[in-house]
């Protein structure tokens, strides 16, 4: 069966300092993969996603980028943190279309730059 | 751009009732439109996806149903329990399924 891993689950930053959040998927090959944040009692924002290896489509611009180093692993990063970065990030994986395109989510990781 | 919209923000329900959960999307070529639950500060969990062609879906005492001409779904709880208490989102995916529009949810409280 297929599972995500998403870490660490809470990290806390100060202002300025750089980001790294890591996301792995098991069980499945060539998954699209995403990143998102959801502001607090707000949905969910996509920021990026990836179709295959190094392939990264931003749809917000912003402080943060993403990488795609292997087929299963997709990062999410930043040189320097600013306040508004704060935020709970999901990753989340689906099987490419056609018939594909459900949503799996990992646990999170809940940001507070201080 | 597609803007996906849900009602009510938040709603309160004694134990047993049958309630329904209402989104909105403004672009009707979506691909599909998944329903998820959210817990506090945990991630999201579907509940069920229903594919364009289709009109609904159901899983237990969840139905979906979709209307794409209209832009609009509905989530039907049957005999609600407690243990249903979280917030629901509603997400509609572009043609291709890669990217997915969430609406802001709907915050269910359940009361036994």
């Amino acid at each position: 069966s297929q599972t995500i891993h998403q870490w660490p689950a809470t990290l806390v930053q100060p202002v300025g300092s750089p980001l790294s959040l890591e996301c792995t998927v098991e069980g499945t090959s060539n998954p699209n993969l995403y990143w998102y944040r959801q502001a607090a009692g707000r949905g969910l924002q996509l920021l990026f996603y990836s179709v295959g290896i190094g392939q990264i489509s931003s749809e917000v611009p912003q402080n943060l980028s993403a990488s795609r180093p292997q087929d299963r692993q997709f990062i999410l990063s930043s040189k320097k943190l600013l306040l508004s970065d704060s935020g709970f990030y999901l990753c989340a994986w689906s099987v490419p279309a056609p018939g594909g395109g459900k949503l799996f989510f990992g646990s999170g990781t809940q940001l507070s730059v201080l | 751009k597609q803007e996906v919209t849900q009602i009510p923000a938040a709603l309160s329900v004694p134990e047993g009732e049958n309630l329904v959960l209402n989104c909105s999307f403004t672009d009707s070529a979506i691909y599909n439109l998944q329903w998820f639950r959210q817990d506090p500060g945990k991630g999201l969990t579907s509940l069920l996806l229903i594919q364009s062609s289709q009109r609904e879906q159901t899983s237990g005492r969840l139905n979906a149903s979709l209307d794409k001409s209209s832009g609009r779904s509905t989530l039907y709880i049957a005999a609600s329990q407690p243990g249903d208490s979280a917030t629901y989102l509603c997400a509609a995916a572009n043609t291709g399924g890669f990217k997915t529009i969430f609406g802001a949810g709907t915050r269910l409280f359940v009361k036994a």
